[in-house]
């Protein structure tokens, strides 16, 4: 069964760090494009971060600089390491598989087809 | 950064009727747009991508249309488990998605 797991989500405080992981099964994380998305409570979502299945990593200006997303192959798990958190990065943070085909440089995209459960974040002191 | 609007942000249908949810994008996106559905504590959905192509194993009541800057998805009826909340999705600008602000599909 193709399935993701989220996990370290907690309480910190405000300049804090925390690392998330995302426990992938059914299929290898690095051979896909693996993202990290988030959901303030109340509120829509927000694209967080991206790694490629080649490495390279894209972030959201409002994290870019303070997270790092990564992922050890060996673990098939993904992580978000955040550090200098701030209360408006209090949310319910959810692991996602991005479907993407890459052909002579272009990239197609077709969705998000795997999510987590999520894992919740709260900024406070 | 392309900013995805949503409208109406509630929307309120009897069960078996049709319900058309809308999505505007700030600048063109061609066809790169994708619908989720989200039920309360669950994670989102993937419904639509390609602005109209439905993902696996979701039923043919959803449909979605539109390109550029003007999106719609259609229920054409409401089951029970429709009731939710849906976001569009532009990826136009691969790798930094953009989502919109939702669309609450309530029981009138």
């Amino acid at each position: 069964e193709v399935q993701l797991v989220e996990s370290g989500g907690g309480l910190i405080q405000p300049g804090g760090s925390l690392r998330l992981s995302c426990a992938a099964s059914g299929f290898t994380v690095s051979s896909n494009y693996m993202s990290w998305v988030r959901q303030a409570p109340g509120k829509g979502l927000e694209w967080v971060s991206v790694i490629y299945s080649g490495g390279g990593t894209y972030y959201a200006d409002s994290v870019k600089g303070r997270f790092t997303i990564s992922r050890d192959n060996s673990k098939n798990t993904l992580y978000l390491q955040m550090n200098s958190l701030r209360a408006e990065d209090t949310a319910v943070y959810y692991c996602a598989r991005n479907i993407v085909e890459a052909a002579a440089g272009d990239y197609y995209y077709y969705g998000m087809d795997v999510w987590g459960q999520g894992t919740t974040v709260t900024v406070s002191s | 950064e392309i900013v995805m609007t949503q409208s109406p942000a509630t929307l309120s249908v009897s069960p078996g009727e049709r319900a058309t949810l809308s999505c505007r994008a700030s600048q063109s996106v061609s066809s790169n747009l994708a619908w989720y559905q989200q039920k309360p504590g669950q994670a989102p959905r993937l419904l639509i991508y390609g602005a109209s192509t439905r993902a696996t194993g979701i039923p043919a009541r959803f449909s979605g249309s539109g390109s550029g800057t003007e999106f719609t998805l259609t229920i054409s009826s409401l089951q029970s488990e429709d009731f939710a909340v849906y976001y569009c999705q532009q990826y136009n600008n691969w790798p930094r998605l953009t989502f919109g602000g939702g669309t609450k599909v309530e029981i009138k």
